[in-house]
């Protein structure tokens, strides 16, 4: 079963330019984590935000979250072209250890 | 840095074989994790595994069993590939909040 949905599915920005990237839920959560995944490799965390948190940084990145409309997004600031991958939402699943992914949505950072 | 490695990258097998997938984790988790990942659909979670000898079903796990008899080593089992095991499979462990993933494995049936 899908929790996180993920939208764009597919984002085609300028490098330096700013990407968002938007995920909705459908079930109250405890936290909403991001994950990065370059082609081809396994996913890496990229930062984790409490429900009781709106907004969260972590160098070029800025995570929000909205529980009343059950939806996060994540922002990456002044885009490079290795900021190039596939990135995931995740929120629980019915035990906190246990995650349920989004389908990602595919960022291409062009030159 | 935590370490999560699978023992291949690429893995071609014939139908109807007993494919053994290997996952290994360096910081003493209890929690692991196989996914599959195909396009479109994510990630969906095959089995977990909360303890030495100790498992769980996900979301899909018919084809598959586990094992898991040292705590840092979590084994998939195909019991007999077949072509719509074709995928990439993906070994993760948990921290306190975070998965850690393996590069994953790319599996094709033929």
């Amino acid at each position: 079963s899908q929790q996180g949905e993920e939208d764009p599915q597919a984002l085609s920005i300028q490098e330096g330019e700013n990407a968002t990237m938007n995920c909705s839920y459908k079930t109250s959560i405890n936290n909403l984590q991001w994950y990065r995944q370059n082609s081809g490799r396994g996913l890496v965390h990229l930062i984790l935000i409490r429900s009781n948190e709106r907004e969260k940084h972590s160098g070029r990145l800025r995570v929000t979250l909205d529980t009343s409309k059950k939806s996060s997004s994540l922002l990456i600031t002044a885009s490079r072209a290795a900021d190039t991958a596939s990135y995931f939402c995740a929120t629980e699943g019915d035990s906190s250890y246990k995650l349920i992914f989004g389908s990602g949505t595919r960022l291409l950072v062009r030159p | 840095d935590v370490k999560v490695t699978q023992s291949s990258r690429y893995l071609v097998k014939r139908t109807g074989e007993k494919v053994f997938l290997e996952c290994v984790q360096d910081m003493d988790h209890e929690n692991m994790f196989w996914y599959r990942q195909d396009p479109g659909l994510g990630l969906r979670l095959i089995y977990f595994s909360y303890d030495v000898k100790m498992k769980e079903k996900g979301d899909i796990p018919e084809g598959y069993s586990v094992s898991r008899e040292k705590k840092e080593r979590f084994s998939l089992i195909l019991e007999s590939a077949s072509t719509n095991q074709t995928s990439m499979y993906l070994c993760a462990s948990i921290g306190a909040y975070e998965q850690y993933f393996g590069p994953g494995t790319r599996l094709t049936v033929t």
